[in-house]
């Protein structure tokens, strides 16, 4: 069973579009976070969210806007996509104290 | 602000060599470091987790160590394989509950077989 999962793996969209990606975890796990890796392959933290609740806002344009239905579910939506959003984009849980973080297969967003 | 710097940026050792890979960081006041693996176009997969309290983890021919004091980790890798071939990925956590993983830029092995 995977532990993280995320959706889609790819995602190709133009300019202005809106899209979503999805992630989901069932390792009972009570935080949540968004990470985005650029194209030097850099990963920097986006959001995170502690049983629905945001916790960590980087400094992050409005266009993207996180959303938690539950713990084990963050969603992430993009409005008026931009060109330089292109990048993959990696989900990952672990638990407020701390414990071992695992990710999702990350999805590559590319914007035309 | 926390930084962390990996080195060397990209290594290529033939098959059965014994290497370190090195994760150096700004601030002491960590929780845990953390340990991953990326292979081409793939997720991040967790190798091990140190604990601020510890001095080192292993698993199989992995091992890590941790110095904190000195803001310093190893990743040990005894008998590569060209299996191993992937970037290596060093993240520290600070000392707050919740907190985000701060990643270094990795590192890139490549085993030749």
């Amino acid at each position: 069973d995977t532990a993280v999962s995320q959706t889609p793996k790819y995602l190709v969209t133009q300019m202005g579009n809106d899209k979503s990606i999805k992630c989901e975890q069932n390792l009972g796990h009570d935080t949540m976070y968004w990470y985005k890796q650029d194209s030097k392959k850099f990963l920097k933290i986006m959001f995170s969210y502690n049983n629905k609740e945001l916790i960590i806002n980087e400094t992050v344009p409005n266009r993207f806007s996180p959303k938690s239905p539950d713990k084990a579910h963050l969603n992430l939506h993009i409005n008026s996509l931009e060109l330089g959003d292109s990048a993959v984009y990696f989900c990952a849980s672990s638990t407020m104290m701390n414990t071992e973080a695992f990710f999702g297969q990350g999805t590559r967003l590319t914007v035309v | 602000k926390q930084e962390v710097t990996q080195i060397p940026a990209a290594l290529s050792v033939p098959e059965g060599e014994n290497l370190v890979l090195n994760c150096s960081f700004t601030d002491s006041a960590i929780y845990n470091l953390q340990w991953f693996r990326q292979d081409p176009g793939k997720g991040l997969t967790s190798l091990l987790l140190i604990q601020s309290s510890q001095r080192e983890q292993t698993s199989g021919r992995l091992n890590a160590s941790l110095d904190k004091s000195s803001g310093r980790s190893t990743l040990y890798i005894a008998a590569s394989q060209p299996g191993d071939s992937a970037t290596y990925l060093c993240a520290v956590r600070k000392e707050t509950s919740g907190s985000r993983l701060t990643f270094g830029e990795g590192t890139q092995l490549t085993v030749n077989p």
